[in-house]
C-alpha cells in the first residue's frame, strides 16, 4: 500500500527557535497533503490543506506565519514550526491523498515536538 | 460546521466479546465515512470506509460498520475482540465540499486476555 513518511519522528527544541517537519509521500504522488495536530488523549485537528505549487490553506485559528507550510513537489511537504513556543509542544501528523479522484488519504506515522 | 462525535471514550472488554462503538456526524449533505485505528506507537490505519452502495461495510480484520443515514451513524462493531485489537479508534467524515477529514474524539479500547 501507499506509504507516507515523516521526518524527523520526535525533536526536542529550544524555545524561539524553528523546527521543519518533512512529510514524503513514498510510492505515489500526492497533489493535496494534509497536516494534522494532535494533542495527547485528543482527536487530530486539521491545521492546514496543502496544495502542490500553490499557497496552503489554513484552518481558523492557525497561525499561518507560525506554521509555514511549503509544498514543493508532488511527493514533499514540509511544515515549519517558527519562534517554537512550548505550547507548541504536540504530535504533528501529516497525510496525503493520491491524485485520483476521491482518493484515499495515507498517514505519516507522526512527528513528536517538544519545545523547552 | 461538520462535527463527530464517539460518545465512548475509553472501553474496556475482555478477549471474545463483542465490540460496537459509536460514531455520530452532524453533516445533512453526502458525506463519505471512515474508521481508522492507531496502535500504540503506529500510525494511522485505514479500517474501513463507506462511500456509496451497502451501507454495511467490511473492513480488515474482521471490522465491519453500519451507515445509518436516518441516525447520521457509522458505528464500527466486531463480533469478538482479540488482546491485539487494543488500539485507538477514529471515527472520520468527509464531506463532498471538503477535502480534509473531521476527526471524532477517538476511542480507546483495551482488551485484557
Amino acid at each position: 500500500g501507499a506509504v507516507v513518511s515523516q521526518h524527523p519522528s520526535r525533536v526536542i527544541c529550544k524555545s524561539g527557535t524553528s523546527v521543519k517537519i518533512e512529510c514524503r509521500s513514498l510510492d505515489f504522488q500526492a497533489t493535496t497533503m494534509f497536516w494534522y495536530r494532535q494533542f495527547p488523549k485528543q482527536s487530530l485537528m486539521l491545521m492546514a490543506t496543502s496544495n502542490e505549487g500553490s499557497k496552503a490553506t489554513y484552518e481558523q485559528g492557525v497561525e499561518k506565519d507560525k506554521f509555514l507550510i511549503n509544498h514543493a513537489s508532488l511527493t514533499l511537504s514540509t511544515l515549519t514550526v517558527t519562534s517554537a513556543h512550548p505550547e507548541d509542544s504536540s504530535f504533528y501528523i501529516c497525510s496525503a491523498r493520491t491524485t485520483v479522484v476521491g482518493g484515499e488519504q495515507y498517514f505519516g506515522p507522526g512527528t513528536r515536538l517538544t519545545v523547552t | 460546521a461538520q462535527s463527530v462525535s464517539q460518545h465512548n471514550h475509553h472501553v474496556i472488554l475482555s478477549e471474545a466479546a463483542s465490540l460496537e462503538l459509536g460514531c455520530n456526524y452532524s453533516y445533512g449533505g453526502t458525506v463519505n465515512l471512515f474508521w481508522y485505528v492507531q496502535y500504540p506507537g503506529q500510525h494511522l490505519q485505514l479500517l474501513l470506509k463507506y462511500f456509496s452502495g451497502d451501507p454495511l461495510v467490511k473492513g480488515i480484520k474482521g471490522f465491519e460498520a453500519e451507515f445509518i443515514k436516518s441516525k447520521f451513524s457509522f458505528n464500527l462493531r466486531k463480533p469478538s475482540v482479540q488482546w491485539s485489537d487494543t488500539a485507538e479508534y477514529f471515527c472520520a467524515v468527509k464531506n463532498t465540499g471538503r477535502r480534509a477529514l473531521t476527526f471524532g474524539s477517538g476511542t480507546r479500547l483495551q482488551v485484557q486476555p
